[in-house]
């Protein structure tokens, strides 16, 4: 237990809906992130929040949409997704965005697109 | 991109000690060293950090070598729980966590 949750821990779709994972933290971190773990590939960072700011997008297709509304708190909302973009999703948070903060993992969403 | 090497995979007896090593040779003056591991399809866990010196806690011991090219995470009694994806990053204290492909341990009794 590392005081991150995740919910829901699986969750399946079709390429129609609309969905969102939640995760909080009562850590009293200050930042909080989003993280894709494909099948075979290493943990892709996707987005990062300091102080509920949004201070990086690596990139990541619009279908994919977060959403920090305090500091314990993020969701990442999902539409139209494609059956690539099956994996685990995975949050994590840490007190600080610097100072060599350790951060802290939840147990994931195992997504699947069909 | 990942900045440091690591063997893909590794094999520890039970009760051995759990040497995993990394390069990480182009490492800069103010980046630390970071140990996390993956247990199978659960979320990362962070086990250790550096700068210079060598560290130890509850879980593992953090050897750098003294130009800080390398280092070693050492399990001394390895678990079959010990068992997972073990990642060494580099960065300085304001970066993101990057992984990279880490080495897969597999401790069998």
């Amino acid at each position: 237990e590392t005081g991150v949750t995740q919910t829901p821990r699986h969750l399946v779709m079709g390429m129609t809906n609309k969905k969102s994972l939640k995760c909080e933290q009562h850590l009293g971190h200050n930042a909080m992130y989003w993280y894709k773990q494909s099948a075979k590939k290493p943990l892709e960072l996707m987005f990062v929040y300091n102080f509920k700011e949004q201070t990086e997008n690596n990139s990541v297709p619009s279908r994919f949409s977060p959403e920090c509304p305090n500091s314990s708190h993020l969701f990442l909302h999902l539409h139209t997704l494609q059956p690539e973009d099956s994996a685990l999703y995975l949050c994590a948070s840490s007190l600080n965005p610097g100072q060599g903060s350790e951060a802290f993992f939840g147990q994931g969403t195992r997504l699947t697109v069909v | 991109d990942a900045k440091t090497t690591q063997p893909p995979s590794m094999d520890c007896a039970e009760g051995r000690a759990a040497n995993l090593p990394c390069n990480h040779s182009t490492i800069s003056g103010n980046e630390y060293v970071y140990w996390y591991r993956q247990i199978h399809s659960q979320g990362p866990q962070y086990i250790i950090h550096g700068l210079k010196n060598n560290e130890t806690n509850e879980m593992a011991s953090l050897i750098i070598t003294e130009d800080r090219k390398s280092s070693t995470l050492i399990l001394p009694h390895a678990t079959l729980r010990d068992t997972a994806v073990y990642y060494c990053i580099v960065r300085v204290s304001t970066d993101k966590l990057i992984f990279g492909t880490g080495t897969r341990l597999q401790v069998f009794p």
